[in-house]
């Protein structure tokens, strides 16, 4: 199974901070991947998919890049709604697997 | 209004069995891939298996495979998990989410499955 790992795990930042957050997979998954966010006690939010495709819907603060194995989510200027926790997710191979999360805390 | 609603959580034994539901309404349900993911109480989000448009072609993580099934009605519009021999570590929510761009984009609000002696 293709692994997925994300950091970090925890990020402290402030309004306004732009804020970067890296996901690496075991294998090439070439641009098969996505980026949810999570509220507590919510369901996931699609955010990105094909690693830099926005959602319908989505803040255009968030952006997606990367190919291959290496991947970043980056919120160009955190607002107070974006304080939760991320996601990404492999979908390149019939197994999906997601990353472990990083929470954005307020610093 | 689009909307997934799952149902059939509770509290089961360890080994015993529970199917879940996840209802579809405001949309036409069979021209859309459907998956199941959970979470475990405090932890991430886990993939736990994938159905095609009429049930041809299904994927399931290894924690699962060979204990749930998943399967879809398209004519009652509903999804489901067959979950046999559960174990204490399939404690969580768990999500039926829709797939329109290659990843889950439009998630049910979840049920619990606790298993527990």
């Amino acid at each position: 199974d293709i692994q997925m790992t994300q950091s970090p795990s925890t990020l402290s930042a402030s309004v306004g901070d732009r804020v970067t957050i890296t996901c690496r997979a075991s294998q090439s998954i070439n641009s098969w991947l996505a980026w949810y966010q999570q509220k507590p006690g919510k369901a996931p939010k699609l955010l990105i998919y094909k690693a830099s495709s926005l959602e319908t819907g989505v803040p255009s603060r968030f952006r997606g890049s990367g190919s291959g194995t290496e991947f970043t989510l980056t919120i160009s200027s955190l607002q107070p709604d974006d304080f939760a926790t991320y996601y990404c997710q492999q979908y390149n191979s019939y197994s999906r697997t997601f990353g472990q999360g990083t929470k954005v805390e307020i610093k | 209004e689009e909307r997934m609603v799952e149902s059939g959580g509770g509290l089961v034994q360890p080994g015993g069995s529970l199917r879940l539901s996840c209802a579809a309404s405001g949309f036409t349900f069979s021209i859309y891939y459907m998956h199941w993911v959970r979470q475990a109480p405090g932890k991430g989000l886990v993939w736990v298996s994938r159905i095609n448009t009429d049930g041809s072609s299904i994927s399931y993580a290894d924690s699962v495979k060979g204990r749930f099934t998943i399967s879809r009605d398209n004519a009652k519009n509903t999804l489901y998990l067959q979950m046999n021999s559960l174990r204490d570590e399939d404690t969580a929510v768990y999500y039926c989410a829709r797939d329109e761009v290659g990843a889950p984009n439009f998630w049910g609000q979840g049920t619990l499955v606790t298993v527990s002696s």
